[in-house]
């Protein structure tokens, strides 16, 4: 069984601080890597996908991957409160399956 | 552009019933996944429909059952429901049938007394 490994937290910052939330996978030969947030009574929303080694930024996130390690990880700069939620690691599978971690509680103290 | 629908919203039934849920994926998207979600975990793959047929299936019972409508629509089937059933039923669009993004509807949240 294909596994995905996050810190349940939760991870506490301050407002205006940088959060790292990060998740390690177990199939060497997955490819395809993507982080969701999802808000208290919501549904996963895409917020960042990664396919190759080393930084990929979207406006305050910055996804990065090291496929060696089997090392994903989320930077979000200048937290705010509303970023506040739980963040799903998911790896690609065969085919279009996800398999997702049990996800990172984020909290962002104003 | 309208995102992935679902239907319904809630939905209560009793141990033994079946329930039907219904998935519209965005526009021009021709496969959907269902993904079923307990608290406290993420969601965990039932199955992926691309062109009608069934392209993956996770590690569920067979009393999970689902289909893929001409128009990309789909609905997911659970029949003899259980207490154990009771989650967040989460459906997902994407363009293709391998890798790429998916992007999850709002959910069908089931609860089984």
């Amino acid at each position: 069984q294909k596994e995905v490994e996050q810190n349940s937290g939760p991870l506490s910052v301050p407002e205006g601080a940088i959060a790292s939330l990060n998740c390690t996978y177990s199939d060497r030969g997955s490819q395809s890597f993507f982080w969701y947030r999802q808000y208290s009574g919501k549904s996963p929303e895409l917020i960042m996908s990664i396919y190759s080694n080393g930084d990929k930024e979207d406006g305050r996130f910055t996804a990065q991957l090291n496929k060696a390690s089997q090392y994903v990880s989320l930077l979000i700069r200048d937290s705010q409160p509303s970023d506040s939620a739980t963040y799903l690691c998911a790896v690609m599978e065969y085919g279009n399956k996800l398999v997702f971690g049990a996800g990172t509680i984020l909290r962002v103290k104003s | 552009d309208a995102g992935v629908t679902q239907s319904p919203t809630h939905l209560i039934k009793t141990r033994g019933q079946q329930v039907t849920l219904r998935c519209s994926p965005i526009s021009g998207h021709k496969s959907v996944s269902w993904y079923q979600q307990v608290l406290g975990q993420g969601p965990q793959f039932i199955f992926q429909y691309y062109e009608k047929e069934e392209r993956g299936r996770g590690n569920f019972p067979d009393r999970f059952s689902a289909r893929q409508f001409p128009n990309y629509s789909s609905e997911l089937n659970v029949n003899a429901l259980l207490l154990g059933d009771s989650a967040l039923y989460l459906c997902a669009s994407s363009l293709a049938n391998q890798g790429g993004e998916q992007y999850f509807g709002p959910g069908t949240r089931l609860t089984v007394t």
